[in-house]
This record gives C-alpha cells, sequence and structure tokens, in this order.
C-alpha cells in the first residue's frame, strides 16, 4: 500500500542552526505534500504545503523543496528557534481524499 | 477561523465498554477524518468520510465504526474497547474544492481503555 518515510525520528540543533527533515513517498500519483507542526499537547497544524507542480516553496524561515522524480520532499527550517522545538509531520495526499502521514520527527532546539 | 472540536479531551473506559467519540465542525467542510496518533506511529487514518451517510475505511478501521448523519458531525465508535485501542485519537476536517486541500484538526481525545 501507500506509505510515507520520514527521517530522522529526532533531531536537535544549537539555536541558529538549520533544520532539516526528509520524506519519501510511494505513490507516484500524489499531488499534495503538507508539513503539519505539533507541539505538546496541541493539535497539528499545517505550517507549509507543496503542490506537485511546484519544486520549492518558502515563508519566511521555513521553505520545502519537492523532487518528483525521486519522489521525495524535505522540510528546511533555517535560523531555528527555541519556540520550533515540537515534533513536524509530513504527508502526502493520494487520490482525492486520502492522506499518508509520515512518522514524524521531534525537533529540540538547544538554546 | 475553522473549528473542529472533540467531545472530551480525555476519556477512561473499561475493557468491552461502547464508546462514542463525538467531532463537530463549523465550516461546512464535505470531508472528516478519524486517526489514530501512536508514538513513533504517526498518524494512522482509521476511517474518512466524503459526504453525510458515506465512508470509507483507512489503514486500520478494525474495531472501530463511524456514523455520519450529519455534516457537521462525525462520531467514532468503538463497538467493544479494548485496552489496544488506548491511544491519542484525533479528527479532521477538510474542503472538497479544487486548489485547497488544508486538513483542520481537532484537539484530540486521549482514551485509556483499562
Amino acid at each position: 500500500g501507500e506509505n510515507v518515510e520520514q527521517h530522522p525520528s529526532t533531531l536537535s540543533v544549537q539555536e541558529g542552526d538549520s533544520a532539516v527533515i526528509k520524506c519519501t513517498y510511494s505513490d507516484s500519483a500524489s499531488n499534495y505534500f503538507p508539513w503539519y507542526k505539533q507541539e505538546l499537547g496541541k493539535r497539528p497544524q499545517l505550517i507549509i504545503d507543496i503542490r506537485s507542480n511546484v519544486g520549492e516553496k518558502k515563508d519566511q524561515r521555513i521553505a520545502v523543496t519537492l523532487n518528483k522524480t525521486a519522489k521525495h520532499f524535505s522540510l528546511h527550517i533555517t535560523e531555528t528557534q527555541p519556540e520550533d522545538s515540537a515534533v513536524y509531520f509530513c504527508a502526502a495526499l493520494t487520490g482525492t481524499y486520502k492522506y499518508i502521514f509520515g512518522t514524524g520527527t521531534r525537533l529540540k532546539v538547544l538554546a | 477561523d475553522v473549528k473542529v472540536t472533540q467531545s472530551s479531551r480525555y476519556l477512561v473506559k473499561r475493557t468491552g465498554e461502547k464508546v462514542f467519540l463525538e467531532c463537530v465542525q463549523d465550516m461546512d467542510h464535505e470531508n472528516m477524518f478519524w486517526y489514530r496518533q501512536d508514538p513513533g506511529l504517526g498518524l494512522r487514518l482509521i476511517y474518512f468520510s466524503y459526504d453525510v451517510k458515506m465512508k470509507e475505511k483507512g489503514d486500520i478501521p478494525e474495531g472501530y465504526s463511524v456514523s455520519r448523519e450529519k455534516k457537521e458531525r462525525f462520531s467514532l465508535i468503538l463497538e467493544s474497547a479494548s485496552t489496544n485501542q488506548t491511544s491519542m485519537y484525533l479528527c479532521a476536517s477538510s474542503l472538497i474544492a479544487a486548489g485547497s486541500y488544508e486538513q483542520y484538526f481537532g484537539p484530540g481525545t486521549r482514551l485509556t481503555v483499562t
């Protein structure tokens, strides 16, 4: 079946450094790739997304890149801050309704 | 602002009990979803619904059923709760519209089955 692999499962960076989280998807028909941030005890919230007809998208300190040929996409966070500490999930929309989520990355930003 | 609410934040039930988890969204979204979230496993889809009275199985439907009698409400039912259903349950909703795919999540229900 369809799946999304996410790496690493945990990531620690010093404040101000960059963080990169990578995901690989299996369904070549997937056309939408969101990234969610989930702070402790809170609901997942969309932070950035990318569609299959775009290679890169930026929003201030965060960016997402997509390589359709290799079927992988990545989240890049620059100038990390303590408030970036959270669990990040990637996902791929397969078909019209079904989202397949990665297993999550716990990011710790060390002050 | 989209609001997705769930009936309980914490729930403790006994093995064998029938459990109802309720989700309500106020943005007239067609799609609604139930996920369970377990450490190291991410979010796994239990069921989703794309219209009233319509439902589709997700990846882990065993032991669960759902009901969608009204567009704004999607219920998850555990017919006979078991300890392996102890988990965080997240509801989500989204539109069916070209260019609009974002899912909006509820706050979650942490269910403990003893």
